[in-house]
């Protein structure tokens, strides 16, 4: 089990470029996610998926950021035109949800080590 | 909008103490998390309760779902170092997690 995997692990950029984040999930799941940490806070929940389907984007993801899963396994983040204030921390979680089985789904998310942004 | 509040917000004590921190809300939650970060990686899953009531222990870590599944505890007996780091709890229904903002608790030897 290789757990949740992110690259790149830093990224360093200019205001006004574009940036390109990746997620490989753990094999099994179905549920992917995003979020984004600041110093000091809990993560803030940015979109997730459902094998290749975009379930549900927070009001946080402005027109600048999108998401893909194309295959239903790895996902990508890009964010277009950065600005100082993309600066954070981006994690990606994986998860298992059960569905008809009957076993029990707690929406238990594994995350991965994070990509730390820094945007001059 | 659920909310989950945690308490106290920074911790420094010496090793060996005990030590409490709760995560409360005004919400009912299905399941409560709570996650272990350190610097610079992402959280670590410590512990699911599901059940109001619940106890469940994880070597020095006892957590407690309280009653009406509104707030939860994590109490640590005997700190060591290796115990610094953020302490975080989260919850929330078949999709995004909601955390709190988190304990940032300080062993020192």
């Amino acid at each position: 089990d290789t757990g949740v995997s992110q690259d790149p692990r830093h990224k360093i950029t200019k205001r006004g470029q574009n940036v390109t984040f990746r997620c490989d999930p753990i094999s099994e799941h179905n549920r992917l996610y995003w979020y984004r940490q600041t110093l000091g806070q809990g993560p803030e929940f940015l979109t997730y998926f459902q094998n290749e389907a975009q379930l549900e984007k927070s009001r946080l993801l402005s027109d600048r950021f999108s998401a893909e899963r194309p295959k239903g396994s790895f996902s990508t983040l890009e964010i277009q035109r950065t600005e100082q204030g993309d600066s954070a921390m981006y994690l990606c979680a994986s998860s298992f949800l059960a569905g008809t089985s009957g076993r029990p789904s707690y929406n238990e998310q594994f995350f991965g080590p994070g990509t730390r942004l820094t945007v001059l | 909008t659920q909310l989950l509040e945690q308490s106290p917000q920074f911790l420094s004590i010496q090793e060996g103490e005990n030590l409490t921190v709760y995560c409360n809300s005004s919400s009912v939650f299905s399941s409560l998390q709570w996650y272990r970060q350190e610097p610079g990686e992402g959280p670590v899953l410590l512990v699911t309760v599901v059940t109001g009531g619940e106890v469940k222990k994880l070597k020095r870590l006892t957590f407690q779902f309280g009653d009406a599944r509104k707030d939860s505890s994590l109490h640590i007996t005997a700190a060591q170092p290796g115990d610094t780091g953020l302490y975080l709890c989260a919850g929330g229904p078949r999709g995004k997690l909601i955390f709190g903002q988190g304990t940032e608790l300080s062993v020192k030897p």
